[in-house]
């Protein structure tokens, strides 16, 4: 099925750094959310986008929805080691089928 | 707290013998999703109940069944696992089609 195009694929950051991560599609949503996963567990919803343009925060995440509708971002400041694990962005469209489209994944390693 | 439950947390089962999975929620959501997910991919999804209404996945295998005997609970049933089929097993829930939707714990099958 379709991926969305996540990056970068895995990330090795000193604790106390801020972190980006991106997706990009060639398809528009109408929602972008991102997930993140530790190992062993499902997917924990962080930050949900449900407008072109809006800018999101929880904590020290901050989550943009792209004016396009066809990318998104996610900032994390200031990252501490319990933010390790997989950050997954997923996209939500009608014309998805109203099926969450995945991204393939950030894998994150706090150094400290 | 409204949240998504899934049983057991870790499954074994043998090559052959079949095993069902387990899901429940307390968000009173009208679709779950059941997720197939390997190592450090995405979830793929396998099929969702919206209601009673069953939509399963053109790539699913006839292997794979699902009953969802009440707006609670949601079960996945694998008739006759094979090594191929050990993965996790992620049960999602959303209010609606095309709305966020949040995830379970998973349920890590091994097959022997």
């Amino acid at each position: 099925g379709q991926q969305l195009n996540q990056s970068p694929q895995s990330m090795f950051i000193q604790e106390g750094e801020d972190v980006s991560m991106n997706c990009t599609s060639s398809s528009i949503f109408n929602t972008w959310l991102w997930y993140k996963q530790d190992p062993g567990e499902g997917p924990v919803l962080l930050i949900a986008l449900y407008k072109a343009g809006e800018l999101t925060s929880n904590g020290r995440l901050t989550a943009q929805f792209g004016i396009t509708r066809k990318d998104s971002f996610l900032n994390i400041s200031a990252s501490i080691p319990s933010d390790v694990g997989i950050y997954f962005c997923a996209g939500l469209s009608t014309g998805g089928g109203n099926k969450l489209t995945f991204g393939t994944g950030t894998q994150l390693k706090v150094e400290l | 707290d409204a949240m998504v439950i899934q049983n057991p947390r870790y499954q074994v089962t043998q090559f052959g013998k079949p095993v069902t999975l387990s899901c429940s929620q307390t968000l009173n959501h009208n679709v779950m999703y059941w997720y197939q997910q390997k190592s450090s991919q995405a979830p793929k999804l396998l099929f969702h109940y919206y209601d009673k209404d069953f939509n399963n996945e053109a790539d699913t295998p006839d292997n794979f069944q699902s009953r969802r005997p009440n707006t609670s609970f949601c079960f996945l049933d694998i008739r006759s696992p094979g090594l191929g089929d050990a993965a996790m097993y992620l049960c999602a829930t959303s209010r609606a089609p095309g709305d966020t939707q949040y995830f379970g714990p998973g349920t890590r099958l091994t097959v022997l």
